[in-house]
């Protein structure tokens, strides 16, 4: 079976500061592991994810993520915070192919001036 | 060009009536899925189909009903609507190629149960 663990619900950070949103996994299978950033009242946007090519992962938005598998951890970093970042992060893994993703609860990041 | 898009974008209703969403994909992909978000912004899958065929059918309510006429349409039914049905549904597509194929989402449905 697979989860993650977002530590940490609510994150604030000052523009240009570093952002750094926590993610530990517990699956039985090499997992995949994805973030995904929702705005306001918006879909889900895939940031990044982890398929077993590099541990370092570089997505969209200046962010990345770093697979450690000795820490069971995906968490996901951006040097520094833009106002835009302001949104709802969540982790996901996947087990096998054929099932759903298994989502975190969820950060709220909030970015301030 | 959107490439996944659902309606209503919003569904304000009474109890105890049956209501639909849709849910349509144009990009090629062979799996869709219905994810529910509840008010604490927690999401969990509900069910998933691929290539028309149900794949993935969690414990849901059986008032809950999807249906899913061609590979490119996801389409849920709810009956009976209750209180606790109010949330954010999402429906998703993905291309199956492997287990880190990526699901791409909708805008969301945001239901409201009076």
């Amino acid at each position: 079976a697979q989860s993650v663990t977002q530590l940490g619900s609510h994150v604030s950070v000052s523009e240009g500061a570093l952002v750094l949103l926590r993610c530990n996994y517990s699956s039985s299978v090499p997992p995949y592991l994805f973030w995904y950033v929702q705005y306001p009242n918006q879909g889900l946007q895939l940031l990044l994810k982890y398929t077993s090519a590099a541990t370092l992962v570089k997505g969209i938005n200046g962010f990345e993520a770093e697979f450690k598998k000795s820490e069971t951890s995906f968490h996901l970093t951006k040097p520094s915070a833009h106002m835009s970042d302001a949104a709802e992060y969540f982790c996901a893994v996947k087990g096998q192919a054929g099932t759903a993703l298994i989502f975190g609860k969820g950060t709220t990041l909030s970015v301030s001036s | 060009d959107t490439a996944v898009s659902q309606t209503p974008k919003y569904l304000v209703t009474q109890m105890g009536n049956d209501k639909s969403i849709k849910c349509e994909q144009n990009l090629g992909h062979d799996t869709m899925y219905w994810y529910k978000q509840d008010s604490k912004k927690f999401l969990k899958i509900m069910f998933s189909y691929n290539n028309k065929e149900l794949i993935i059918n969690e414990t849901v309510p059986n008032r809950f009903s999807p249906k899913s006429p061609d590979k490119a349409h996801l389409n849920l039914h709810i009956n009976s609507l209750e209180l606790g049905d109010s949330a954010v549904y999402f429906c998703a597509s993905s291309q199956q190629r492997g287990v880190q194929e990526t699901q791409y989402f909708g805008p969301g449905t945001r239901l409201l149960v009076l």
